[in-house]
């Protein structure tokens, strides 16, 4: 079970954002990759993957989303949210089956 | 270019039977899963299962086994999730998405631009 909190966040423009994904077990698999990803989706859209492995960042991401963590407890990071952010936030772990995390939306304050 | 891309929107009738569609291009369609996902309105992503287009192997979560069919025809480069009798409750936007075994990089990378499926009588 993957446990996100907040579920929802309310941040100024500029400011930072951080989002919490805890695992029930640790997502460390026996190939040594931990299988912890994170998505957006923007209102009326199919989900992007913006993290792959814990904290790499897919193609084309802007080097404001970051990704942490290790074991059972992960974080994915806005340093200075923009209005394009807008959306949900989804952590996914890969190691055993696929399991979403519930979302976290994100807004505008 | 390397995309999924799915059948359009559907409205049944429950009891109905339904299959849609993932088809994809730009790649080699039998080295990689398509994995089907769930969101019911206004809810987060649930996984459902996937399925192996070199052999057609699937595996189903406990949640939506028995329930659904997955299948694929690599000749044609597409994946497939039925149903034989539809429920109002199956009423949601459903995605297909790819990922390779042993490639962390490419785990649910790709997604498909979903297909909304309406059941109401």
């Amino acid at each position: 079970v993957l446990t996100q909190s907040p579920l929802s966040l309310s941040v100024t423009l500029g400011q930072p954002a951080s989002i919490s994904c805890k695992s029930s077990q640790s997502l460390a698999y026996s190939d040594g990759n931990t299988y912890l990803n994170w998505f957006q989706q923007r209102p009326g859209q199919s989900p992007r993957r913006l993290i792959y492995k814990v904290s790499n960042r897919d193609s084309g991401v802007p080097d404001r989303f970051s990704g942490s963590g290790s074991g059972t407890d992960f974080t994915l990071k806005i340093s200075r949210v923009e209005a394009d952010d807008v959306g949900i936030y989804y952590c996914m772990q890969g190691s055993y089956s696929y399991t979403f995390g519930q979302g976290t939306r994100l807004e505008i304050k | 270019e390397v995309q999924l891309v799915q059948s359009g929107a559907e409205v049944k009738k429950p009891g109905e039977s339904l299959r849609i569609s993932c088809g994809g291009s730009g790649y080699s369609f039998t080295n990689y899963w398509i994995s089907w996902v769930r969101q019911m309105p206004g809810q987060g992503l649930e996984w459902m299962g996937r399925v192996g287009p070199s052999d057609s192997h699937s595996d189903y979560s406990p949640s939506f086994q028995g329930h659904v069919t997955m299948s694929a025809d690599k000749s044609i480069n597409t994946a497939y999730l039925q149903w034989n009798t539809l429920k109002a409750s199956d009423s949601a936007m459903y995605y297909c998405a790819r990922h390779k075994t042993g490639s962390p990089n490419e785990l649910f990378a790709l997604w498909g631009q979903g297909t909304l499926v309406t059941v109401s009588s």
